[in-house]
């Protein structure tokens, strides 16, 4: 059952603008997750966001969750070459699984 | 270190030879899963465990075996592997309230 979806599939941009990607999920939500994955391996969290947050920072990114409209969204500030990588959200119902979309894959070019 | 580690990091096996891919954590995590990644579906998971000797099935659980008699190692076994079990497989750990998985580095199947 997928219950998180990214949007867009793929970004493309240049080095030193801002990247944003979003996610939207079908039902009530503990905690909403954001995790990057470099090709072809594991998964590393970024950040988690709680159901009664509204929006949170860490260094360069800042996730929004909006519970109204089940989405949240990623930014990026301030790309790099090394943000290139695919970027999954995940779900977290009732603390019993993640539930991770398709992901977005960025391309950061120089 | 804090750390999931997978074995075998890369399989090339034939259809129906049991195979079983290893999971150890060193965080005494009580959540540990196993997902299949593959182009275009992005990560579904297979079974999951709460605790020592309590899993459950995922979104994909046919085909697959899982023990938790440890509460570090979690074995993913497939009696018989097909074909269509040709993927990239990680395994995850988390504490209870599931607030960051953390991933093995993935174990590349492929099923001839």
């Amino acid at each position: 059952s997928q219950q998180g979806e990214e949007d867009p599939q793929a970004l493309s941009i240049q080095e030193g603008e801002n990247a944003t990607m979003n996610c939207s999920y079908k039902t009530s939500i503990n905690n909403l997750q954001w995790y990057r994955q470099n090709s072809g391996r594991g998964l590393v969290h970024l950040i988690l966001i709680r159901s009664n947050e509204r929006e949170k920072h860490s260094g360069r990114l800042r996730v929004t969750l909006d519970t109204s409209k089940k989405s949240s969204s990623l930014l990026i500030t301030a790309s790099r070459a090394a943000d290139t990588a695919s970027y999954f959200c995940a779900t977290n119902q009732a603390g019993t699984a993640l539930i991770f979309g398709k992901g977005t894959t960025l391309s950061v070019s120089s | 270190e804090a750390q999931v580690t997978q074995n075998p990091r890369y399989l090339i096996t034939v259809t129906g030879k049991k195979l079983t891919v290893t999971c150890s954590q060193n965080m005494n995590h009580e959540y540990m899963s196993w997902y299949r990644q593959d182009p275009g579906l992005g990560l579904r998971q297979i079974y999951y465990s709460m605790n020592v000797e309590v899993t459950d099935k995922g979104d994909v659980p046919e085909g697959y075996k899982v023990s938790r008699k440890e509460k570090r190692n979690f074995p993913l076994i497939l009696e018989s592997p097909s074909p269509n079990q040709t993927s990239l497989y990680f395994c995850a750990s988390a504490t209870r309230g599931l607030d960051e998985q953390y991933f093995g580095p993935g174990t590349r199947l492929t099923v001839t």
